[in-house]
């Protein structure tokens, strides 16, 4: 079945760095890509998302591209604030079946000042 | 945009209480709601999904008799966590799908359920 895989955090940056954090997905067919974001607290929020390959999501500073040929959707940013942190999930949706999202298993980020 | 509403935001109760939890969409109609549980560092894992004026659709592993469904209009689905235990503690949380194209889903702000 359809699966997305993550890096484990949780990862540790000091305000300004860069970010990268990988995702990687199997699925049949054409999923669409997602990133979502959790603060402390709060629901999940829709960060970006690419519908399909070679498609760049991007939103607050923070860019995915849609890599088919990797089965990639990586996460980067180039200067993080602390306000960034939270916990980042990665997801996808199958183009068959019902609308459902599979989701990693998410990355907590703290970014420290 | 289109909003979520869930609540209770966090409550806990004692072992062998029922606990329901409801998620409204404001501004919107949600004919489908997905319901997910999220376990301490765990990613969500859905657990089944409500249709208006039908039965819900769950996910293998999960019990029904245990978490019941209800999605009895187009604004309200509710989750009903029956005969509660420690085991159930988790965080619980809602979602609506995209109402078109490049609409996206949107998501409650979670339920934290603590079993005693």
């Amino acid at each position: 079945g359809d699966s997305v895989t993550q890096m484990e955090g949780p990862v540790t940056l000091s305000e300004e760095a860069f970010l990268t954090i990988n995702c990687t997905y199997t699925a049949t067919g054409y999923p669409s890509l997602f990133w979502y974001v959790q603060y402390p607290g709060e629901g999940l929020q829709l960060l970006l998302k690419a519908t399909k390959a070679d498609d760049k999501g991007s939103n607050k500073g923070f860019e995915a591209t849609y890599r088919k040929e990797t089965t990639s959707f990586h996460l980067e940013k180039g200067s993080v604030q602390v306000s960034d942190s939270a916990v980042y999930f990665c997801a996808l949706r199958s183009d068959t079946g019902f609308q459902k999202l599979v989701f990693g298993t998410g990355t907590r980020l703290l970014v420290s000042p | 945009g289109a909003v979520v509403s869930q609540h209770p935001s966090w409550v806990i109760c004692k072992s062998g209480t029922s606990v329901k939890i409801e998620c409204r969409s404001l501004d919107f109609q949600a004919t489908t709601m997905f319901w997910y549980r999220q376990f301490p560092k765990q990613s969500l894992m859905l657990m089944a999904t409500s249709n208006e004026g039908s039965k819900a659709t769950y996910e293998q592993g999960v019990e029904k008799d245990k978490f019941l469904i209800n999605h009895a209009s187009l604004t309200l689905s509710t989750l009903t966590v029956t005969s509660a235990h420690p085991e159930d503690s988790s965080f619980y949380i809602c979602s609506a799908p995209p109402g078109g194209v490049v609409g996206g889903y949107t998501f409650g702000s979670g339920t934290r359920l603590t079993v005693v």
